[in-house]
């Protein structure tokens, strides 16, 4: 079975150009996550996609991120403007169904950004 | 407050040695879940293991094992026989029923070295 897939591996920008990550669920996966893991912390929760709805973008700053999910499976994370501090590593990753507190998440490997 | 908190940020262990990983989670929810990550330097965060509050057995998962101490809000990731591919990151985190058991809560990690 194919895992999360994620492209690109790694990116590197000038600050204030625009970005975009691209990720492929579990086949059958109807929750779709993104997370920021900014260097020395654990990830954080940026946006949470049932099916193509949007569950959960509290954590998400909607100024300068976006992200879709067409038709309930591939998702697209954008970043315009991007600043110094969105430097990170951008997880996604999948679940079956994103209820239950003991439902597994399946992450992909991550985009790395850097700003410069 | 944390509401999950790693106070080892670095460990070492000798290779076929046990060790042991604190977390201690912080939640008022009398339902959640505790889950154990690593992260090798390929990026990709791999589920271990898994333990609900409701559980009255403490996980275990091949060489791995968690130490669930409910009263003291601890969930320990005990790793037998250390290998060298055991070398990586290990996050802790939580996942709580009244939050919609949407989001999953990490601690900012432990990074593990073990020694031949």
């Amino acid at each position: 079975e194919a895992g999360v897939a994620q492209s690109p591996r790694y990116k590197i920008i000038e600050k204030r150009q625009s970005v975009a990550f691209w990720c492929n669920p579990i086949s059958g996966h109807a929750t779709l996550y993104w997370y920021q893991q900014i260097l020395g912390q654990g990830p954080k929760l940026l946006i949470q996609f049932q099916n193509n709805g949007v569950v959960d973008d509290s954590q998400l700053p909607k100024d300068r991120f976006s992200a879709e999910r067409l038709k309930g499976v591939d998702s697209t994370l954008k970043i315009q403007p991007a600043k110094l501090e969105d430097s990170a590593v951008y997880l996604c990753a999948s679940s079956l169904d994103g209820t239950g507190v003991g439902e597994k998440l399946f992450f992909g490997s991550g985009t790395q950004l850097s700003v410069l | 407050a944390q509401k999950i908190t790693q106070t080892q940020p670095g460990m070492f262990v000798q290779e076929k040695e046990a060790v042991t990983l604190d977390c201690t989670y912080d939640t008022s929810d009398p339902s959640y879940g505790l889950f154990w990550y690593k992260q090798p330097s390929s990026g990709e965060m791999i589920f271990l293991i898994y333990q609900g509050s409701y559980d009255q057995q403490n996980a275990t998962e091949g060489r791995y094992s968690l130490n669930f101490q409910k009263a003291r809000k601890s969930a320990n990731l005990v790793i037998s026989a250390s290998q060298l591919g055991d070398s990586a990151m290990y996050f802790c985190a939580m996942r709580e029923q009244q939050t919609g058991a949407n989001n999953l809560f990490f601690g900012t990690g432990t990074r593990l070295t073990v020694i031949p």
